[in-house]
């Protein structure tokens, strides 16, 4: 079955420090890879996308993903992560069929950033 | 600001009752995604559309139907409600419905509760 997994519930980080959140993913075939935030009370905004080429993709807010197709996962980061960036953290993939498509979500990372 | 939008924002209901969630997506896109989010179940893909038809079906139960008008405004249609409906339902919509690679823009949500 095609699943989406984001291991961490929850991701602690400090201001200023490096963060990663994890995906990884079990779809067959070549699949398009998104990173979504969600704030409270709020809609998911779209941060970022894989669909080929570099593996290191950059996106809003100084957010980047890594995709490493031999671990199939999209790693999401920040070099340097900010209080306001606290939210909660969906990876997505889509199968490469045409026809329709079934976005997958992960179950979401919550993020923490401590002043 | 996603330029999509949602009504009602909140919705209250009781048991066996039957629901109309509206949605109006982005000028210019022809897809329109509808996704229930929930504590338990996370965030499931229903159904989509495309330009007035129908184009991918995910988790969606047979007492729920939608459907696209020829303004590309989409209504979600949740009959003999249950408790476990209650979730906030998203629209998203995108650019196109024959490449997945286009990213989904969300609109805020309506809160659906069931008593």
């Amino acid at each position: 079955a095609q699943s989406v997994a984001q291991p961490e519930d929850q991701v602690n980080v400090a201001e200023g420090n490096p963060l990663t959140v994890k995906c990884t993913y079990s779809v067959s075939g070549n699949p398009y890879l998104f990173w979504y935030v969600q704030y409270p009370n709020r809609g998911l905004q779209f941060l970022l996308k894989y669909i080929t080429g570099d593996n290191l993709v950059k996106g809003s807010y100084g957010f980047e993903a890594e995709f490493n197709k031999s671990q199939t996962s999209f790693h999401l980061k920040k070099p340097s992560a900010l209080v306001s960036d606290s939210a909660l953290y969906f990876c997505a993939v889509r199968p490469p069929y045409t026809g329709g498509f079934k976005t997958i979500f992960g179950a979401g990372t919550r993020l923490f950033v401590k002043a | 600001d996603s330029g999509v939008t949602q009504t009602p924002k909140h919705l209250i209901t009781a048991t066996g009752q039957r629901v109309t969630l509206r949605c109006s997506p982005r000028s210019g896109d022809l897809s329109v995604y509808w996704y229930q989010q929930s504590l338990d179940q996370g965030l499931q893909f229903l159904i989509q559309y495309y330009n007035g038809e129908e184009r991918a079906k995910g988790n969606i139960l047979e007492r729920f139907s939608a459907q696209q008008f020829p303004d590309l405004h989409s209504e979600l249609n949740l009959s003999s409600l249950e408790l476990g409906d209650s979730a906030l339902y998203f629209c998203a919509s995108s650019v196109g419905g024959t490449s997945g690679s286009n990213e989904q823009f969300f609109g805020p949500g309506t809160r659906l509760t069931v008593l």
